[in-house]
């Protein structure tokens, strides 16, 4: 089942900080994080698998609530490379399906 | 540069036709996902190998149909082709060390 992303979409300017939120219904083993640009390939940000760690590095962090089924993507201090399309993957126990939620559309201005 | 080959990058065809787009894990990789990507759409879970057996299978369709190899290469069989088929096609192979998905650049089929 494919896991919930808020919000849609976001625009900030340059410096400003921004929380993506992705939910899911159903019992998690790990929920990834990828951002995709316009016209190429995703690429990986991170992987949670216990709940209530955070990580990252830099400007860019992650948590997951196990026990709620969700997790937050934190950008601080954005810069206009952070624009593009953030999707949350989860995977469920028992290696199941690997679904990607909407995307939550990024758009840091100068 | 992922380590993930999808060929080929681009392909353009006709309703009712059949194509094959390939993917190349990285070295070592055992796992092969694919995805089917729509315009401005988000990521659609296909299906997934596993050192050549099937382990999970998503929306897709009864058209489509893939497999993965001895050498761990997969290929994603499209056949009776529709408009609605057109969108960017992505595998992906799986680190056994982080768990992360490297993606290849993607197949584009545009069906005419």
């Amino acid at each position: 089942q494919q896991p919930v992303q808020s919000p849609q979409a976001v625009i900030l300017r340059e410096g400003e900080d921004a929380v993506i939120n992705c939910s899911s219904s159903k019992a998690l083993y790990s929920v990834h994080w990828y951002r995709q640009k316009h016209g190429e390939a995703p690429v990986f940000l991170m992987i949670l698998l216990k709940g209530g760690e955070q990580k990252g590095h830099e400007k860019i962090s992650a948590s997951f609530n196990e026990k709620k089924q969700q997790s937050s993507l934190y950008l601080t201090a954005s810069q206009l490379s952070y624009s593009g399309t953030y999707f949350c993957g989860t995977e469920r126990p028992y290696g199941q399906n690997f679904v990607f939620g909407p995307g939550t559309r990024l758009s840091v201005l100068p | 540069d992922s380590g993930v080959t999808q060929t080929p990058k681009h392909l353009i065809t006709a309703t009712g036709q059949r194509v094959t787009l390939r993917c190349s894990p990285r070295s070592g990789d055992l796992s092969v996902y694919w995805y089917q990507q729509s315009l401005d759409q988000g990521l659609q879970f296909l299906i997934q190998y596993y050192n050549g057996e099937e382990r999970a299978k998503g929306n897709i369709l009864e058209r489509f149909s893939a497999q993965q190899f001895p050498d761990l290469h997969s290929e994603l069989n499209l056949s009776s082709l529709e408009l609605g088929d057109s969108a960017l096609y992505f595998c992906a192979s799986r680190g056994a060390g982080t768990g992360e998905l490297f993606f290849g650049e993607g197949s584009r089929l545009t069906v005419l």
